[in-house]
């Protein structure tokens, strides 16, 4: 089956403690991008990545990190999370014409 | 700053009819334009994309586009219970396919 898969679905962590949101697909696609989602506000890109070793920044890439070492995979790290990084995560993997399929979220709690 | 507004609704409509979602941005430059649904507690789902001036139909979607007015909208023609979402739009720009923006979506409620 065709999919985006997240892990961590859920996590409560306090600040400063790093962690890492993994993102995996099974669809051999090139592109791969993270976004956070908060009320209000929609959607907002934080990295994208177009290939292997091909990543640059999103609308608000500030307190994140990402690497693309393999295609299928895209981590999303944060090195010092914060109060306001709490939100709901998506990872997103595209094919050529940017019809991006969405990962299940994984919902952050910072506190 | 590239801003996409759509109005957030709740948008309720009568089971059958048609619903119309509209969405506005600001860039001149932007290149494609999608339609996502999400239902609440899931990921967005992509329904469809346009990226040239008019009209493209899938099914009970039609996407408009007019660039010159800095327009997209999405009607659901025979609107069901089950296409009660919140319908997010995004665009690309021309300067970097890359980046998306999506607008913060409205809710639509299909009444029986």
């Amino acid at each position: 089956e065709a999919q985006v898969t997240q892990n961590p679905r859920y996590l409560i962590t306090v600040t400063g403690k790093k962690l890492t949101v993994t993102c995996s697909q099974n669809m051999n696609h090139e592109y791969m991008s993270w976004y956070r989602q908060d009320p209000g506000l929609g959607l907002r890109q934080i990295y994208y990545s177009m290939n292997v070793e091909v990543t640059d920044k999103g609308d608000v890439p500030e307190g994140y990190k990402v690497s693309r070492k393999e295609k299928r995979n895209f981590p999303l790290i944060l090195e010092s999370p914060s109060p306001n990084q709490t939100s709901l995560y998506f990872c997103a993997s595209g094919s050529r014409l940017f019809e991006q399929y969405f990962g299940p979220g994984t919902r952050l709690t910072v506190t | 700053q590239k801003e996409v507004e759509q109005n957030s609704g709740p948008l309720s409509v009568p089971e059958g009819a048609i619903a119309s979602l509209n969405c506005t941005y600001s860039d001149r430059g932007s290149q494609s334009f999608f339609w996502y649904r999400q239902y609440s507690g899931k990921s967005p789902e992509l329904i469809m994309f346009i990226y040239s001036n008019g009209d493209k139909e899938d099914g009970r979607f039609t996407a408009q586009l007019n660039k010159a007015s800095q327009y997209v909208s999405l009607l659901i023609r025979d609107s069901q219970p089950s296409d009660s979402a919140t319908y997010l739009c995004a665009v690309n720009i021309r300067d970097n396919f890359n980046k998306f923006y999506f607008g913060s979506g409205t809710k639509l409620n299909v009444k029986p």
